[in-house]
């Protein structure tokens, strides 16, 4: 696709129970980063992944959060057992590969509501 | 404190206004800066993007960037109703990967 493309746009789910929230990037981007924006803040980096290196989960807030990329392409993002303060909006980007002063894309963002 | 620090606003300014934007940063390596625009329940896009200290003028957008200062603005002239969004600024360093880190935005308002 021309975007980058994340489903589904919005998700509620009952706390306790698992969620799997999906990002296809930009065909040949080789970095895929995963975005938390919760109600009126900035964004905060969750995980970074770049062809084939281990992914950077240094900003995964618990162990209930977990990513995976399969093939270099489509990315998963999935919240085990999901807490109220899980709601926000889960934004996908990415970019050529992961050298500064690359433009960042960014999809249209998982509203994740957990109740 | 937050590593980059931005004035949530709102910001409300009439039709053909300057808009001044601005954020605060504390670490002295970012040298990679951004300016993002977000309208409601879509995701950032870019705006502006500078490489260590400087101008940059696209159009009706300029950015400042000063490092010994670590600060940087976003100015928008002759300001329109559709630039009404969240402004986003967002910074990096040359070992970051290009993660990003983000200020926490600055909702414009522009009334006609």
């Amino acid at each position: 696709g021309a975007g980058v493309s994340q489903s589904p746009s919005n998700k509620v789910t009952e706390k306790g129970k698992d969620v799997e929230l999906r990002c296809d990037p930009i065909s040949g981007h080789t970095a895929l980063y995963w975005y938390r924006q919760s109600l009126g803040q900035g964004l905060e980096f969750l995980i970074y992944f770049q062809g084939n290196s281990a992914p950077d989960k240094s900003g995964l807030p618990s162990d209930r959060f977990s990513a995976e990329r399969t093939g270099g392409s489509v990315s998963t993002l999935t919240i085990q057992r999901t807490q109220q303060e899980d709601s926000a909006v889960y934004l996908c980007a990415s970019s050529l590969d992961g050298n500064s002063g690359n433009t960042i894309y960014f999809g249209e963002g998982s509203w994740l509501t957990v109740v | 404190q937050k590593e980059v620090e931005q004035d949530p606003g709102p910001l409300s300014v009439p039709e053909g206004a300057i808009v001044s934007l601005n954020c605060t940063y504390s670490n002295s390596a970012f040298q990679y800066f951004m300016w993002y625009r977000q309208y409601s329940r879509k995701g950032p896009e870019l705006l502006m993007y500078t490489y260590s200290s400087g101008n940059k003028e696209d159009g009706r957008f300029t950015a400042q960037v000063d490092k010994s200062s670590k600060y940087i603005s976003l100015f928008i002239r002759d300001s329109q109703p559709s630039d009404s969004a969240t402004y986003l600024c967002a910074m990096t360093n040359n070992n970051a990967g290009n993660m990003l880190t983000f200020g926490g935005g600055t909702r414009l308002m522009v009334k006609p």
